[in-house]
């Protein structure tokens, strides 16, 4: 089954602490984005990849980092955690970055940051 | 920069009762134009998409036209079902992606 997933769905830290969510895609598709999901905003993007080793900042990439080695992997990193990171984040992916593709999404992970 | 405004609701219709939910867009290009549906607990679907002016998308009784005219891309269904109660979010791709904030349909019996 094509299908984007997150883990873990649900997490609750504490500030400072380190922490990662992984996601995974198995359509070998080439561009993935990470969003954040905040009441009456919307999905803000975070972070994107066009392809292996390539990525660059959304709208809203402070405090967050990402890597792509893998193409079929794109996990996001919160080096130092701060409440107002708490929010609902989705994974994307979709065949390549042209208006004409739609994104796939994961379920989503929900972060809370004490 | 590309944006999308979308009515905020949150919206609430009986059974069979007829849907509009608004969205316009600004854009600088010819992105093309998305709904896509959250239930919930879940991520966000895609429910139909229009990929150049004059285009209707159409998907599970839902229909939405791009209409650059108006810049608009209004989602329609014209009985909608308890099953319907989720989250619609519009939504615009030319290069970057950008999404309306939603808007909650509740459909009660």
């Amino acid at each position: 089954e094509a299908q984007v997933t997150q883990n873990p769905r649900y997490l609750i830290t504490v500030t400072g602490k380190k922490l990662t969510v992984t996601c995974s895609q198995n359509m070998n598709h080439e561009y993935m984005s990470w969003y954040r999901q905040d009441p009456g905003l919307g999905l803000r993007q975070i972070y994107y990849s066009m392809n292996v080793e390539v990525t660059d900042k959304g709208d809203v990439p402070e405090g967050y980092k990402v890597s792509r080695k893998e193409k079929r992997n794109f996990p996001l990193i919160l080096e130092s955690p701060s409440p107002n990171q708490t929010s609902l984040y989705f994974c994307a992916s979709s065949p390549g970055l042209a208006g004409i593709y739609e994104q796939y999404f994961g379920p989503g992970t929900r972060l809370t940051v004490t | 920069g590309d944006s999308v405004t979308q009515m905020e609701g949150p919206v609430t219709l009986s059974e069979e009762a007829f849907l509009t939910i608004n969205c316009t867009y600004t854009a600088t290009g010819y992105p093309s134009l998305f709904w896509y549906v959250q239930y919930p607990g879940e991520g966000l679907q895609l429910l139909l998409k229009a990929t150049k002016a004059d285009d209707k998308g159409s998907n599970k009784g839902f229909e939405a036209t791009y209409r650059k005219e108006t810049t608009s891309f209004h989602l329609e269904k014209g009985s909608v079902q308890v099953s319907d109660s989720a989250v619609y979010f519009c939504a615009l791709r030319d290069n970057d992606m950008r999404f309306g904030a939603g808007t909650r349909l509740t459909v009660k019996p």
